[in-house]
């Protein structure tokens, strides 16, 4: 089975911060991990899926994450945080190509002037 | 080209009514997956279909139930509502053999 662990419900920067989102997962095989991020009222956006290869993977928007295995992370970073990048942000992960998704219970990111 | 739709955007219900949801997905994708996502938690998986056949089911009760047409549009039903199915229902549609979901805006569902 699979499971994602997201700590803390919200975390605020400052606009230009760092930005520093932890997911850590659980998998019973190799997993392919993604994160997504929902503005309010939205569906969800995929940011950056890993799958194979290089572990350190580029997004969209400016993101990116590194699969560490040892660590069982997935942790998405952005080096300077811009006010539109306030939002919800989903770790999920999945053991397959045609299997389900199993999300984390999300991250509000709040970015301050 | 079209992302994945989703009708309708917002419907209030009430208590013992039924519901159908529907999602077309976007051109070319024969996978269709349902997900519940409820205030302040992460999505949930409900069903995934391909093929017009149900390839997978979460832990939902048997008031939930789908079905996907010839040419791989998708609806959900629930029936008997409850106040706990008040959720964004998000439909996500794929490549077989694929790993990227695009999702829908989803449709909001209150039960009064």
């Amino acid at each position: 089975a699979q499971s994602v662990t997201q700590l803390g419900s919200h975390v605020s920067v400052s606009e230009g911060a760092l930005v520093l989102l932890r997911c850590n997962y659980s998998s019973s095989v190799p997993p392919y991990l993604f994160w997504y991020v929902q503005y309010p009222n939205q569906g969800l956006q995929l940011l950056l899926k890993y799958t194979t290869g290089a572990t350190l993977v580029k997004g969209i928007n400016g993101f990116e994450a590194e699969f560490k295995k040892s660590e069982t992370s997935f942790h998405l970073t952005k080096p300077s945080a811009h006010m539109s990048d306030a939002a919800e942000y989903f770790c999920a992960v999945k053991p397959g190509a045609n299997s389900k998704l199993t999300f984390g219970k999300g991250i509000t990111l709040s970015v301050r002037p | 080209d079209a992302g994945v739709t989703q009708s309708p955007t917002h419907l209030i219900k009430t208590r013992g009514q039924h519901v159908t949801l529907r999602c077309s997905p976007i051109s070319g994708h024969k996978s269709v997956s349902w997900y519940q996502q409820v205030l302040g938690q992460g999505p949930q998986f409900i069903f995934q279909y391909y093929e017009k056949e149900e390839r997978g089911r979460g832990n939902f009760p048997d008031r939930f139930s789908a079905r996907q047409f010839p040419n791989y549009s998708s609806e959900l039903n629930v029936n008997a509502l409850l106040l706990g199915d008040s959720a964004l229902y998000l439909c996500a549609s794929s490549l077989m053999d694929s790993y990227g979901y695009t999702f829908g805006s989803g449709t909001r569902l209150t039960v009064v």
